[in-house]
Formats: C-alpha cells, structure tokens, sequence
C-alpha cells in the first residue's frame, strides 16, 4: 500500500495563533493531496484539494484566507489554520491519491489525522 | 451533483454473524468504488477496492458492485467485536481529474 504521514498528530494553541500542519507522501509522489475536516460523530467533510505547484481549490465555504494550503513539492503539502479560533478545533485529516500497480485508477490514501485544539 | 447514499445505522450483529453494508450511488459513470473502515478518532483506512461487476474477495470481506442497479455493497464474515467501526463508501470516476465522493458511513456494532 501507500503511506500518508502527518505532523504534529495533535497540537494544542492560543486563540490567534497559526498552525502549520504537515502531510507527506512516503513511498510514493502525489500531486493531488486532499485535506478533510471532521467534527465529533460527524462525517468526513472535504475543505480542499491540494494540487502541486498551483493554487488550492477550496470547497464552498471554507475560507481560503483561513485555511492556507501550499504543496510546494510532489511529497509535501501543508495547511496552515491562521488565527486559529475555538470554533476550528477539529480532527484535521489529509489524502493523497496514488495508481497502485495492478489499479485501474487513482486510490486515496489518508494520513493519521491531525487533532486541533484552540484554546 | 454525485451522491453516495449509506444508512448511517448503528448496524448491530452479534459476533460470528455476517455483517452486510450497502451503499447506493447515483452517477452512471462512477467506475471505482472504495470501502474504507474508520475507528473513533482515527483516520479512515482502505479496506478494498472494486471496479467490475460481481463479488471481490479478500480474507473475511467481500466487495460486490453492481452498476446496473448502481450498488455496492461490503459483506464481513464472522464479525468480530474489532470490526465495529464506521465504514465509508467512496467513489469516483476513472480518468480525468479525481473527485472523491463519500458517503457519510454506516456505523457497525459487533456485540460479544
């Protein structure tokens, strides 16, 4: 299979504070990393898509001033909860997908898990 | 708009007995699925893949798609207390640009 790393796996923060979370592909280039956001008890929701070397896209809603993405090479990507708020604790979950030999098409992989917390 | 429909249970079995998730999804084109399998406060993590009709065995579980009625499904034989988790359905296109779309799970009890 493909492994998806993630740094910190927790980190705890002062209100207005930035948090730089990392995602990175070991065994394998990625260059399309997704980043999800789930709340307690409730289902995967997707913020972005993360494409090498250009700009993120970001669902409907999520602030891309908020939640700044760079995936600056083919094993790295990072997003950055600037002036972080109570309200932006969550468990912060990353992918990236990846054709394994004998796949027909691209299989997503995700990282651990990233859990914020803003106090 | 691509949905992908699961009941989000609990779906509770008792342990041995055999535990059958569906999901239903509405574009025709979708050619790959996925079921992943998610611990409380985990990440989710691949169970299988299958992109052709008819039944994908692995170890305890079975993948089955059937595009014409536009299903699949995920069955686990002799469920044990550690499958229960919450299991997501995933699919997606082959070719062009990749767009997941999850469903939101179904979550599994296995009881003692």
């Amino acid at each position: 299979g493909a492994v998806v790393s993630q740094h910190p796996s927790w980190v705890i923060c002062k209100s207005g504070t930035s948090v730089k979370i990392e995602c990175r592909s070991l065994d394998f280039q990625a260059t399309t990393m997704f980043w999800y956001r789930q709340f307690p008890k409730q289902s995967l929701m997707l913020m972005a898509t993360s494409n090498e070397g250009s700009k993120a896209t970001y669902e409907q809603g999520v602030e891309k001033d908020k939640f700044l993405i760079n995936h600056a090479s083919l094993t790295l990507s990072t997003l950055t909860v600037t002036s972080a708020h109570p309200e932006d604790s969550s468990f912060y979950i990353c992918s990236a997908i990846t054709i394994l030999a004998g796949a027909n098409t691209d299989t997503q992989y995700f990282g651990p898990g990233t859990r914020l917390t803003v106090l | 708009q691509k949905e992908v429909e699961q009941n989000s249970g609990p779906l509770s079995v008792p342990e041995g007995a055999i535990a059958s998730l569906n999901c239903t999804y509405s574009d025709r084109v979708s050619q790959s699925f996925f079921w992943y399998r998610q611990y409380s406060g985990k990440s989710p993590e691949l169970i299988m893949s299958i992109y052709s009709n008819g039944d994908k065995e692995d170890g305890r579980f079975t993948a089955q798609l059937n595009k014409a009625s536009q299903y699949v499904s995920l069955l686990i034989r002799d469920s044990q207390p550690s499958d229960s988790a919450t299991y997501l359905c995933a699919v997606n296109i082959a070719g062009g640009s990749y767009i997941p779309t999850f469903g939101r799970g179904t979550s599994l009890i296995v009881h003692p």
